[in-house]
């Protein structure tokens, strides 16, 4: 089957980094995805990385490496609205589903 | 762009009353439409997905079912529900994008 491991929770302060990890098994998928969700709200698309290396969209970067079965979250500049859950997900070959990871709690803290 | 309603936004329901949740999809046709249920603080569990009208799979086995009666309109249903059924239930389709998933608002459900 297939499965991704996350740390449970990060925490940070203001204007700091933080990298948040997933580690996978799974015989094969199309890309790594990455969402945040806010206490109460719905899961929103962060990134996405299909192929292996460092994909950077403002603040936020995702990096993958098949050959490790990793992929990681890279926050910077840390602000409060990031506290959230954050959730890797892949797309199983040959099928329409998404597998999510077992998501990071972050707390931003001033 | 995509539009995901869900309703009810919340709900209160008591142990072995019947469940029907519903989920309409605007700004995209022939959509693939998922059901997911998160339990608090956890992640997402795939329930069902769809692929077409009258067309479902289901995920793991439980007191749920679903059905797409039409091209845009996904339900989840039960007859009887169970105290572990309680959770935040979210409606999913393919984001324009292509490779993300867009979400609708949820509906969280309690069982007492």
């Amino acid at each position: 089957g297939q499965s991704l491991e996350q740390p449970s929770e990060v925490t940070a302060v203001e204007g700091a980094i933080v990298q948040i990890n997933c580690t996978y098994q799974t015989s094969g998928f199309y890309g790594l995805s990455w969402y945040q969700q806010h206490d109460g709200g719905a899961p929103t698309f962060l990134s996405y990385n299909a192929l292996d290396g460092l994909e950077e969209t403002g603040r936020f970067s995702s990096f993958l490496s098949r050959s490790d079965s990793y992929g990681y979250l890279l926050l910077q500049e840390l602000q409060m609205k990031d506290s959230a859950s954050y959730f890797c997900a892949v797309r199983v070959f040959n099928t329409d589903k998404l597998i999510f990871g077992t998501g990071t709690r972050l707390q931003v803290f001033p | 762009s995509q539009t995901i309603h869900q309703w009810p936004a919340t709900l209160v329901q008591p142990v072995g009353s019947p469940l029907s949740l519903e989920c309409t999809v605007e700004g995209t046709s022939n959509p693939n439409l998922y059901w997911y249920r998160q339990a608090a603080g956890r992640g997402l569990q795939l329930l069902f997905y769809s692929v077409g009208i009258g067309q479902i799979s289901s995920e793991v086995p439980q007191n749920l079912s679903a059905s797409r009666p039409q091209d845009r309109q996904f339900i989840l249903s039960s007859k009887k529900l169970l105290l572990s059924d309680s959770g935040f239930y979210l409606c999913a389709c393919p984001g324009l994008g292509g490779d993300e998933q867009f979400f609708g608002p949820g509906t969280r459900l309690t069982v007492l």
